[in-house]
C-alpha cells in the first residue's frame, strides 16, 4: 500500500540549531514529492517541491530512492520556522497522500 | 484574488443535525479537494472532484457527500452529524501546472 509516514510527532530544536524533519514513503514508482507548512492562525501552504529542487526559507528536502525517504532540513533554526510540517506524495494521480505531521517548535 | 474560501468558519452541531460547508476558488482550478485534519491523523482525504460534474470518494467518506455545483464552487454535506465527525475541515484546489494543492482557511466542527 503507498503509505507516507513521519515518525516524529513533536520535534523540539533550539534557535540557531540545526533542523531535520523526517519522511518517508512506501511505493515502488516513483512519486512527486512535497513539504506543506501550516504556521499558527494561517492556512496550509506548499513549502517545497522534490522537482524544483529549490530552497525556501532556508529549507531543503533531497529526494533519496534508495531509502525512500524525503526529509526537510535547515542547517540553522530560527523562531519563525515553528509550525506544523507535513509531508505529501502524489502517485501519479489526481490525489495527494499526507503524512501525519510534525509539530516543530523552535525554542529561543 | 482571494484564492479558496470557506464559509462557516466555526460551527457547533447536535448529534443527528445536518449541515453544508461552502467552498469555493476563483483561480480557475478543475480539481477540489476535501480534507479533515484530527490530530495524529494528519489530513484525510474525503472527497474530490477532478473537474466540474465529477465526485470521487477518498479516504474517509462515510458520512458524508459532497456537490460540485460549479467550477468555482465544492461543498460538503454531513446528513446526520456524529461525535467522531469533529475535526476541523479543509478545501482545497490544485494547481494543474505545479501540481500545487492551494487550501482555505479551514472550519472548525463540533459535534456534540
Amino acid at each position: 500500500a503507498q503509505r507516507v509516514t513521519q515518525p516524529e510527532k513533536l520535534l523540539s530544536v533550539f534557535k540557531g540549531a540545526p533542523v531535520e524533519l523526517k519522511c518517508n514513503y512506501s511505493y515502488s514508482g516513483s512519486p512527486e514529492l512535497f513539504w506543506y507548512v501550516q504556521y499558527s492562525r494561517q492556512r496550509l501552504q506548499l513549502l517545497l517541491r522534490h522537482i524544483s529542487r529549490e530552497s525556501i526559507k532556508g529549507f531543503t528536502a533531497d529526494l533519496n530512492k534508495g531509502e525512500t525517504s524525503f526529509h526537510l532540513k535547515k542547517p540553522f533554526a530560527q523562531e519563525e520556522d515553528s509550525a506544523m510540517y507535513y509531508c505529501a506524495l502524489n502517485f501519479g494521480n489526481e490525489k495527494l497522500t499526507f503524512g501525519t505531521g510534525t509539530r516543530l517548535t523552535i525554542i529561543p | 484574488n482571494a484564492g479558496v474560501t470557506q464559509t462557516p468558519k466555526f460551527q457547533v452541531l447536535k448529534t443527528g443535525q445536518s449541515m453544508t460547508l461552502q467552498c469555493a476558488q476563483d483561480m480557475n482550478h478543475n480539481s477540489m479537494y476535501w480534507y479533515r485534519q484530527d490530530p495524529g491523523m494528519g489530513l484525510r482525504l474525503i472527497y474530490y472532484s477532478a473537474s466540474e460534474g465529477t465526485t470521487d470518494k477518498g479516504e474517509v467518506p462515510n458520512g458524508y457527500n459532497v456537490s460540485r455545483l460549479n467550477k468555482r464552487e465544492f461543498s460538503l454535506r454531513l446528513e446526520s452529524a456524529a461525535p467522531s465527525q469533529t475535526s476541523v475541515y479543509f478545501c482545497a484546489s490544485r494547481e494543474y501546472r505545479h501540481n500545487e494543492q492551494f487550501f482555505g482557511p479551514g472550519t472548525r466542527l463540533t459535534v456534540l
